[in-house]
């Protein structure tokens, strides 16, 4: 089973602020078979990034994804206001398909 | 537009069973697998079972393998999950959501998922 790590696991942030947030993998993802989710409270998770760099249709181009082997990033140039939430990574290797225990971008 | 809803859910006993249903519209169903994800309260989203898009290929998460079924209706647009053997661990909102790239891939869209709660 490959294991994501997230770090941190909150980060308190103002408006206007660039975040980065990073997904370790325990092991090798291959042909960066990763995914980048937003969730926020109520609500399902929304697709992101897939392939580790490519924004699902509709993403604003302040969020990036990048990375290969075992550490990805996900950055948000400008942080809005609706960014506030939690960001999961998903890796989509092999099964088990697994998820990162999530990172809380919360209004400081 | 797409639209995936989740129905089913609700209050089961432990060592009882539920049967979720996903309602899809919007989209050509049987071109493409679809999954079951959860999340207990407070926690994150865990995988939970996967079937490709013809039902040939079934995958599921260690936690649920031989007490969770997951099934098909193309010729309904809808996706199944049986859970059977109900433990107080799978309380959880449970969400169906597409797979995009085949039965293994990342997911896009998600329903607004339905609520399970295991208690006696």
């Amino acid at each position: 089973e490959i294991v994501l790590t997230q770090s941190p696991g909150t980060l308190s942030l103002s408006p206007g602020e660039r975040v980065t947030l990073s997904c370790r993998a325990s092991q090798s993802v291959s042909s960066s078979y990763l995914a980048w989710y937003q969730q926020k409270p109520g609500q399902a998770p929304r697709l992101l990034i897939y392939g580790a760099s490519s924004r699902a249709t509709g993403i604003p181009d302040r969020f990036s994804g990048s990375g290969s082997g075992t550490d990805f990033t996900l950055t948000i140039s400008r942080l809005e206001p609706e960014d506030f939430a939690v960001y999961y990574c998903q890796q989509y290797v092999r099964s088990p398909l697994t998820f990162g225990g999530g990172t809380k971008v919360e209004i400081k | 537009e797409v639209q995936l809803v989740e129905s089913g859910g609700g209050l089961g006993k432990p060592g009882g069973s539920l049967r979720l249903s996903c309602a899809a519209s919007g989209f050509t169903f049987s071109t493409y697998s679809m999954n079951w994800v959860r999340q207990a309260p407070g926690k994150g989203l865990e995988w939970v079972s996967s079937i490709s898009s013809s039902g040939s290929y079934i995958y599921y998460a260690d936690s649920v393998k031989g007490r969770f079924t997951i099934s098909r209706d193309n010729a309904k647009n809808s996706l199944y999950l049986q859970m059977n053997s109900l433990r107080a661990e799978d309380t959880a909102v449970y969400y169906c959501a597409t797979g995009v790239r085949g039965v293994i891939s990342w997911f896009d869209p998600w329903g607004q998922g339905t609520l399970v709660t295991v208690s006696s």
